[in-house]
C-alpha cells in the first residue's frame, strides 16, 4: 500500500526557535497533502490543505504566518512552526491524498497518513 | 460540511466479549467512511474503509463495520476483543472531492479489561 513518512518522529526545541517537519509520499504522487494536529486525548484537527505548487489553505483559527507550509513537489510537503512556544507542543500528523479506481466505475481519493511528529517546546 | 459523531467517548469491555463502537455522520449524497485505530504515542492505522459496494466491510484484526445509509451510521464491531485492542478509535468521513480532507470524530477510547 501507499506509504507516507514523516521526519522527524519527535523533536524537542526551545521556546522561540523554529522547527521544520517533513512529510513525504514514498511510492505515489500526492497533489494534495493535509496537515493535522492532535492534542493529548483529543481528536485530529485539520490545520491546512496543501496543493503542490500553490499556497496552502488554512483552517479558521490557524495562523498562516506561524505555521508555514510548503508543497514544492508531488512527494514532499513541509510544515515549519516558527517562533515555537510551549502551547505549540502537540502531535502533528500529515496525510497525502492518492487516487484509487473502483470497479463500480466510481473513482476517488484516499488519504494515507504519516506516523506523526511529536513536538515538545520547552 | 460533513461532520462525524462518535456517541461514546469511552467503552470498557471485558476480554473476549463483543464490542460495538458507534459512528454517525451528517448526510450527503456520496461519502467515504473510515475507521482508524491509534495506539499510545503512535500515528493512525487504517482498520477498514467503505468506498462503494457491499455495505458490510471487513478490516484488519477481526474488525468489521456496516454502512447504513438510511441511518447515516457506520458502526464498528468485533465479536471477541483482546487486551491488545485497547486503543483510541476514530471514525472519519470524506466527500468525493480530491481536495476534501477527512473529517474525524472525537474518538472512542476502547479499554479491554482482563
Amino acid at each position: 500500500g501507499a506509504v507516507v513518512s514523516q521526519h522527524p518522529s519527535w523533536v524537542i526545541c526551545k521556546s522561540g526557535t523554529s522547527v521544520k517537519i517533513e512529510c513525504r509520499s514514498l511510492d505515489f504522487q500526492a497533489t494534495t497533502m493535509f496537515w493535522y494536529r492532535q492534542f493529548p486525548k483529543q481528536s485530529l484537527m485539520l490545520m491546512a490543505t496543501s496543493n503542490e505548487g500553490s499556497k496552502a489553505t488554512y483552517e479558521q483559527g490557524v495562523e498562516k504566518d506561524k505555521f508555514l507550509i510548503n508543497h514544492a513537489s508531488l512527494t514532499l510537503s513541509t510544515l515549519t512552526v516558527t517562533s515555537a512556544h510551549p502551547e505549540d507542543s502537540s502531535f502533528y500528523i500529515c496525510s497525502a491524498r492518492g487516487e484509487w479506481g473502483g470497479t463500480s466505475g466510481r473513482s476517488g481519493y484516499e488519504q494515507y497518513f504519516g506516523p506523526g511528529t511529536r513536538l515538545t517546546v520547552t | 460540511a460533513q461532520s462525524v459523531t462518535q456517541l461514546d467517548s469511552q467503552v470498557p469491555v471485558f476480554e473476549e466479549a463483543p464490542v460495538e463502537l458507534r459512528c454517525n455522520y451528517s448526510s450527503s449524497v456520496s461519502v467515504y467512511l473510515f475507521w482508524y485505530v491509534q495506539y499510545p504515542n503512535q500515528g493512525l492505522q487504517l482498520l477498514l474503509k467503505y468506498l462503494s459496494g457491499s455495505t458490510l466491510v471487513k478490516g484488519i484484526n477481526g474488525f468489521e463495520a456496516e454502512f447504513n445509509k438510511s441511518q447515516t451510521s457506520f458502526h464498528l464491531r468485533k465479536p471477541s476483543v483482546h487486551i491488545s485492542d485497547t486503543a483510541e478509535y476514530f471514525c472519519a468521513v470524506s466527500d468525493l472531492g480530491a481536495n476534501t480532507p477527512l473529517v474525524f470524530g472525537k474518538g472512542t477510547r476502547l479499554s479491554v479489561i482482563a
